[in-house]
């Protein structure tokens, strides 16, 4: 079956730093790809579509120049949390819409446990 | 705007019993709903599906759900719970417009007993 990849699996840095969490897609082209944000017991919050070759297309409430995301192929989407906070600490998961066939399948990466001290 | 609702936090149910964890939707047109289940600091594993067709959708580890239109109800159900199965369930809802992104309900967290 269809497979995505995040890495790292966790990261723990500093506040004010940079941390870029990577998004792939191993057996599938995917156009599009999607940002999620989970809080402890909580639901996936959408943060953002990833579109290979374009700029990506926000959420209400998300802020662009914090959260970066880069779609450079059709199988690598990156979401860059800049100068990071202890408030940005959380599981991020991203998914990748399968371009084959329809309707289209989306599949789910493990998720990016993030945690700024 | 489209949406689904799960209107329990957390569902208890012993081992060998059914379960059921509940869905409802709200959408314009024919919905394309989705059950997947999150173990913890896990992504989401896909269950099942429900574009067209069969009313009853059989999923993967035994799982099925129920598309009722009449009621906008979409449940996720098992004849025999294991204790294995305890995790967080998500239901979904396809948005047709744009880059058909997934809109999630809130989450139950399914606890079986021994």
């Amino acid at each position: 079956g269809a497979v995505v990849s995040q890495h790292p699996s966790w990261v723990i840095c500093k506040s004010g730093t940079s941390v870029k969490i990577e998004c792939r897609s191993l057996d599938f082209q995917a156009t599009t790809m999607f940002w999620y944000r989970q809080f402890p017991k909580q639901s996936l919050m959408l943060m953002a579509t990833s579109n290979e070759g374009s700029k990506a297309t926000y959420e209400q409430g998300v802020e662009k120049d914090k959260f970066l995301i880069n779609h450079a192929s059709l199988t690598l989407s990156t979401l860059t949390v800049t100068s990071a906070h202890p408030e940005d600490s959380s599981f991020y998961i991203c998914s990748a819409r399968d371009d084959s066939g329809s309707p289209y399948e989306q599949y789910f990466g493990p998720g990016t446990r993030l945690t700024v001290t | 705007a489209q949406s689904v609702a799960q209107p329990e936090d957390q569902v208890n149910v012993a081992e060998g019993n059914p379960l059921t964890v509940k869905c409802t939707y709200s959408v314009s047109g024919n919905p394309y709903l989705f059950w997947y289940v999150q173990y913890p600091n896990r992504g989401l594993q896909f269950l099942l599906k429900y574009i067209t067709g069969d009313n009853l959708v059989k999923g993967s580890y035994g799982f099925e759900a129920e598309f009722n239109k009449s009621q906008t109800s979409f449940h996720l159900k098992k004849p025999s719970a294991l204790v294995s199965d305890s995790a967080l369930y998500f239901c979904a809802v396809r948005d047709k417009a744009g880059y058909n992104k997934l809109i999630f309900g809130a989450g139950t967290r399914l606890a079986v007993h021994p």
